[in-house]
């Protein structure tokens, strides 16, 4: 069984700074995909990210970046210039058939 | 284009009864799964439909079930409600690129938050 492990439940930054949500994982899978969800209070689930595991570049976008080590199986996120809009729970998962494992979630506070 | 939509957004059910959940995915998307969300269990996976049949189950009960129309649009039900039941019920919908790969982006819906009192 996949797993995904999360294990800054609890994160702060002042705005404009840079910060890095730490997620790692387990499978014994060669090729499957791994995402960040992002859910504000809203509650509504957006996908920030996703890194497809038989690429080895690291999947970016905008000011979200991942690095991913795949013999480490480790995935980070990383936001630079972090805004007011990025408060939210961050959700690192896992897929590798049509099912998202989920790690325990980061809440991220950016500070004005 | 519409996103994923649920209905209904919350509602309050007692111990014993039972409810339905309804979802309506993004148009042309076949695949919807279904999560539901807890302060204790955090994200968990129900179950996803693909033009009308369950091809994945989570570890869930028996009360719990589903299913997808021929429009795609899908329904979750659970039975005989307990108290741990109360929790967000989040749908996703995916356009299926490649079936079977993983590599369907999820869409989700804002959620139906369900208290059991």
């Amino acid at each position: 069984a996949q797993t995904v492990t999360q294990s800054q439940p609890e994160m702060s930054v002042q705005e404009a700074e840079t910060v890095t949500l730490s997620c790692t994982y387990d499978t014994s899978e060669s090729n499957y995909y791994l995402f960040w969800y992002k859910q504000p209070p809203s509650r509504q689930m957006i996908l920030v990210i996703r890194q497809e595991a038989y690429k080895q570049q690291n999947a970016t976008e905008n000011r979200f970046s991942v690095n991913f080590q795949k013999a480490a199986k480790s995935f980070s996120l990383k936001i630079s210039d972090s805004q007011l809009g990025d408060t939210a729970m961050y959700f690192c998962a896992f897929t590798y058939y049509e099912k998202l494992t989920f790690g325990t979630g980061t809440r991220l506070t950016i500070i004005p | 284009k519409a996103g994923v939509t649920q209905t209904p957004r919350y509602l309050i059910k007692t111990r014993g009864q039972q409810v339905t959940l309804s979802c309506s995915p993004i148009s042309g998307h076949r695949s919807v799964s279904w999560y539901q969300q807890t302060p204790g269990q955090g994200l968990q996976f129900l179950f996803e439909y693909f033009s009308e049949t369950q091809r994945n189950k989570g570890n869930f009960p028996g009360r719990f079930s589903g299913r997808q129309f021929s429009n795609s649009r899908s329904e979750m039900n659970v039975s005989t409600l307990e108290l741990g039941d109360s929790a967000l019920y989040l749908c996703a919908s995916s356009l299926v690129l490649a079936e079977g790969s993983g590599a369907n982006v999820l869409t989700f819906g804002a959620g139906s938050r369900l208290t059991v009192l």
